[in-house]
């Protein structure tokens, strides 16, 4: 079946940087596509979502771009903090999950 | 506050045994999501349900069962006939979905740890 996957399972980035977290997706009909943080021992959290009529999405320090020509989803956090420091999944409209990178962010 | 409760966050039980795990969600929320996830995995889908009385087998439905009596409530089974149950389960609900999939980003809980030696 169709199935959502990321480029890396390991990041690491230096406080006050900007990260970038990439997702591939295979389903070229898919339409909606979510970012979710996971930290330690607690249920995924959404952090912005995008649909296909659209590009680039903003929020609070964040930003979900979107290549459909490519298939391809990043997510840019700005002014990365400790508090940063989790599991990033993407997911598309069926709700499946890619296996997520951990991103760690050093002081 | 609105939210999903999972409970208990740890369990243990014998091998042999079937074990219930509870969610429930008062965001009525029509859809509800049972996942399973292994230590450094992403999460995979067990089961999920669009409306009261009716749910659809996920990505690894053997082994478990669910039912969907209220729309508060989605328990998930996990049987004896589960071979590797030992797992870290997510339960989350979403307020739209269509017929190819969730419309809102889902909502979870904060899991059940199941330990089954």
């Amino acid at each position: 079946g169709e199935s959502v996957g990321l480029h890396l399972p390991t990041l690491s980035v230096q406080e006050g940087d900007n990260s970038i977290i990439n997702c591939a997706y295979s389903n070229s009909a898919s339409d909606y596509f979510i970012w979710y943080k996971q930290e330690s021992g607690k249920g995924p959290q959404f952090i912005i979502d995008i649909r296909s009529n659209m590009d680039k999405r903003q929020g609070q320090r964040v930003t979900v771009l979107l290549n459909k020509t490519v298939k391809h989803l990043s997510l840019q956090i700005a002014a990365t903090q400790p508090g940063d420091s989790a599991v990033y999944f993407c997911a598309e409209k069926d709700m499946r999950f890619g296996a997520g990178t951990r991103l760690t962010v050093k002081p | 506050d609105g939210g999903i409760t999972q409970s208990p966050k740890y369990l243990f039980r014998k091998e042999g045994q079937n074990v219930t795990l509870s969610c429930e969600q008062n965001l009525n929320h029509d859809a509800m999501y049972w996942y399973r996830q292994d230590p450094g995995q992403g999460l995979r889908l067990i089961y999920y349900s669009q409306i009261v009385n009716d749910f659809q087998k996920g990505d690894i439905a053997e082994g478990y069962s669910v039912s969907r009596e209220k729309k508060e409530s989605f328990p998930l089974t996990v049987t004896s006939a589960q071979k590797n149950p030992t797992a870290f389960y997510l339960c989350a609900s979403s307020a739209i979905r269509d017929s190819w999939g969730a419309v809102s980003p889902l909502h979870f809980g904060n899991g059940t740890r199941l330990t089954v030696t």
